[in-house]
């Protein structure tokens, strides 16, 4: 099962955009189509927020992207807000009915 | 709207077993692949298993193969995690997870938590 790498932490202020990485060693993304992005707040359950690279899910504001080349997939996050400050995930399929998820980025809105 | 219930979390020493149990409701619960993913204290998500719809092929983590098992009873909608030889690293809150394309994290249920200490 292939690890997907994250930054630890990124922040931004209010109105600002930010990009999260998420890059696959050995497999490039892109082999495979089924990344999906995760927000979760302290003690919360976690929220899908992208699925299948760039979809949204109805709910999920417009201000969240997604995007992929090669072996990185990204979420943007757009006209920051400050509930936006959370932990975001990224996950992906690995084959051989396994998934695996990145190790976590912590958003800090300034 | 769907709802997914764990329960059976608990306590447990090194050595010991645990089911875990996951209710289902608002949607057709045979029709969906379900999973389990976790999550230790202050750590990130980690998939754990993964079941498709009738059963037949359930697949896990490298981490928990030959310890824990999913299993589902259609007929009462509910998913089951049964961990055998449990570990301090198994310390963790479980999630139920779901979703109608199989192959994210759509639907989680509020989690149970296991705590492996002696």
């Amino acid at each position: 099962q292939s690890a997907l790498t994250q930054p630890p932490s990124v922040s931004g202020s209010p109105g600002q955009s930010v990009t999260i990485s998420c890059t696959r060693a050995s497999v490039p993304v892109g082999a495979y189509k089924y990344v999906s992005w995760y927000q979760q707040h302290p003690e919360k359950v976690p929220r899908l927020i992208i699925y299948d690279v760039t979809h949204r899910p109805s709910g999920v504001p417009d201000r969240f992207s997604g995007s992929q080349s090669g072996a990185t997939a990204t979420l943007t996050i757009s006209g920051l807000l400050p509930e936006d400050e959370a932990d975001y995930y990224c996950s992906s399929y690995g084959g051989k009915f396994t998934w695996v998820f990145g190790g976590g980025t912590k958003l800090t809105v300034l | 709207e769907v709802q997914l219930v764990e329960s059976g979390g608990a306590l447990v020493q090194p050595g010991g077993s645990l089911r875990l149990s996951c209710a289902a409701s608002g949607f057709t619960f045979s029709s969906h692949w379900m999973h389990w993913v976790r999550q230790a204290p202050q750590r990130g998500l980690v998939w754990v298993s993964r079941i498709d719809r009738d059963g037949s092929t359930p697949s896990h983590a490298d981490s928990v193969k030959g310890r824990f098992t999913i299993s589902r009873d259609n007929a009462n909608n509910i998913l089951y995690l049964q961990m055998n030889s449990l570990r301090a690293e198994d310390t963790a809150v479980y999630y139920c997870v779901s979703g109608s394309r199989d192959r994210d994290f759509e639907f989680w249920g509020q989690g149970a938590l296991v705590t492996v200490s002696s």
